[in-house]
């Protein structure tokens, strides 16, 4: 069983668009993260969601907008797809808010033409 | 702002050789944590440290944590092709979480 699932693995798409990614655990944590992974690797947290609630919302343009409809889920919508948004999204989790270990999906990489 | 950098950003060694990837926060952390990314993959939690000074191995690698919980280390012994990877420290400070910037780490067989 997958812990932490992501779909897309892929997604392709024009600039101007609207896009969603979708993320689920099924580990019964607490808390869940999105984060950017730009193509010199780095890592940036973008937000952190514990029991629904959101706890850190690092500075990201407000085209990017979360969505936890319950504990097991943390969605992605992206307004207005800019190039500059290309990279790849990774989902992660953990057992409580505050530096638990965390446990990452599998990735979404996405490119904006 | 908050950074938290590592050194070196890319590392090319011999299989066999050793590796040491360090980890610099400009803030005090609460803990820190080491991850693996292989390439094309997912970062992998590899091991928590919480105490200042504290000293943690697992097989060939061994993690440290500076005494001011703003520094770490991770040390490869003899590194092996199945190594390769980027390497992540990463750790909360208030409400927030920080990962590094990273090292790359080739291993030539």
């Amino acid at each position: 069983d997958t812990a932490v699932s992501q779909t897309p693995k892929y997604l392709v798409t024009q600039m101007g668009n609207d896009k969603s990614i979708k993320c689920e655990q099924n580990l019964g944590h607490d808390t869940m993260y999105w984060y950017k992974q730009d193509s010199k690797k780095f890592l940036k947290i973008m937000f952190s969601y514990n029991n629904k609630e959101l706890i850190i919302n690092e500075t990201v343009p407000n085209r990017f907008s979360p969505k936890s409809p319950d504990k097991a889920h943390l969605n992605l919508h992206i307004n207005s797809l800019e190039l500059g948004d290309s990279a790849v999204y990774f989902c992660a989790s953990s057992q409580l808010a505050g530096g638990n270990e965390q446990f990452f999906g599998p990735g979404t990489r996405l490119t904006v033409l | 702002g908050q950074q938290v950098m590592q050194i070196p950003q890319y590392q090319h060694v011999q299989e066999g050789e050793d590796f040491t990837t360090y980890c610099n926060s400009s803030t005090t952390l609460s803990n820190i944590q080491w991850y693996k990314q292989r390439p094309g993959g997912h970062p992998v939690f590899l091991i928590q440290l919480v105490k200042s000074g504290e000293v943690k191995k697992q097989k060939r690698l061994t993690f440290q944590f500076g005494e001011a919980k703003k520094n770490s280390s991770l040390h490869i012994t003899a590194t092996q092709t199945t190594d390769v990877g980027t390497y992540f420290c990463a750790g909360p400070t208030g409400n927030q979480f920080y990962f590094g910037t990273g090292t790359s780490l080739t291993v030539i067989p």
